[in-house]
């Protein structure tokens, strides 16, 4: 199986700043890369697909790159309910992988 | 506007079974890719099983020969029959939907699964 592993685990930040949240794959994956946010006591919501594809609704200020081993997903102007958890989910092969979260607080 | 409410959860004793259903509404479960993520207590994320429109399923290592995926066209459900249950498999499993790239798009609201004696 590939293993994903993100961090920091749990960074802080405040209302306004810029976060980046690094996942790093056990072998390449292309840009078979997800990213979800989930909100406490909340459903998972994708936020970026294929590495860098914005889903729609969500906005602009997160944005993903990266290919092969090595990902990042950047928050902007970061907003009260962007305090989450982030995961990363490898979806080059089955089983589809997810990285083991990164607990951002604001 | 899609839907996915999932059912059947609750406590059982090590040994166990359970079957999980989840109605979906907004789109046809036999025309897309759906799948099963659960997640235990305090924890991440695991992918545990997906059903493909093809009918073609694939589990995780850890729920193989225990877990079977399958749907009901006409109820426009998902199931997962969960038997031999363990500690470990205690978490919240939630049905969704895989759209471009694999990507989990739409997701239920999750259901309990408790196992313990």
């Amino acid at each position: 199986d590939i293993q994903m592993t993100q961090s920091p685990s749990s960074p802080s930040a405040s209302v306004g700043d810029s976060v980046t949240i690094t996942c790093r794959a056990s072998q390449r994956i292309s840009s078979s890369l997800n990213w979800y946010r989930q909100r406490p006591g909340k459903s998972p919501q994708l936020l970026i697909y294929s590495a860098s594809t914005l889903q729609s609704g969500v906005p602009s200020r997160f944005s993903g790159s990266g290919s092969e081993t090595n990902f990042t997903l950047t928050i902007s102007s970061l907003q009260p309910e962007d305090s989450a958890t982030y995961y990363c989910q490898q979806t080059y092969n089955i089983p589809y992988t997810f990285g083991q979260g990164t607990k951002l607080k604001i | 506007e899609v839907q996915l409410v999932e059912s059947g959860g609750g406590l059982v004793q090590p040994g166990g079974s359970l079957r999980l259903s989840c109605v979906a509404s907004g789109l046809t479960v036999s025309s897309n890719y759906m799948t099963w993520v659960r997640q235990a207590p305090g924890k991440g994320l695991e992918w545990v099983s997906v059903l493909h429109s093809s009918g073609t399923t694939y589990y995780a290592d850890s729920v193989k020969g225990r877990f079977t995926i399958s749907r009901d066209n006409f109820m426009n459900t998902l199931y997962l029959q969960m038997n031999s249950l363990t500690v470990e498999d205690t978490a919240v499993y939630y049905c969704a939907r895989e759209w471009v790239a694999a990507a989990i798009d739409f997701w239920g609201q999750g259901s309990r699964v408790t196992v313990s004696s």
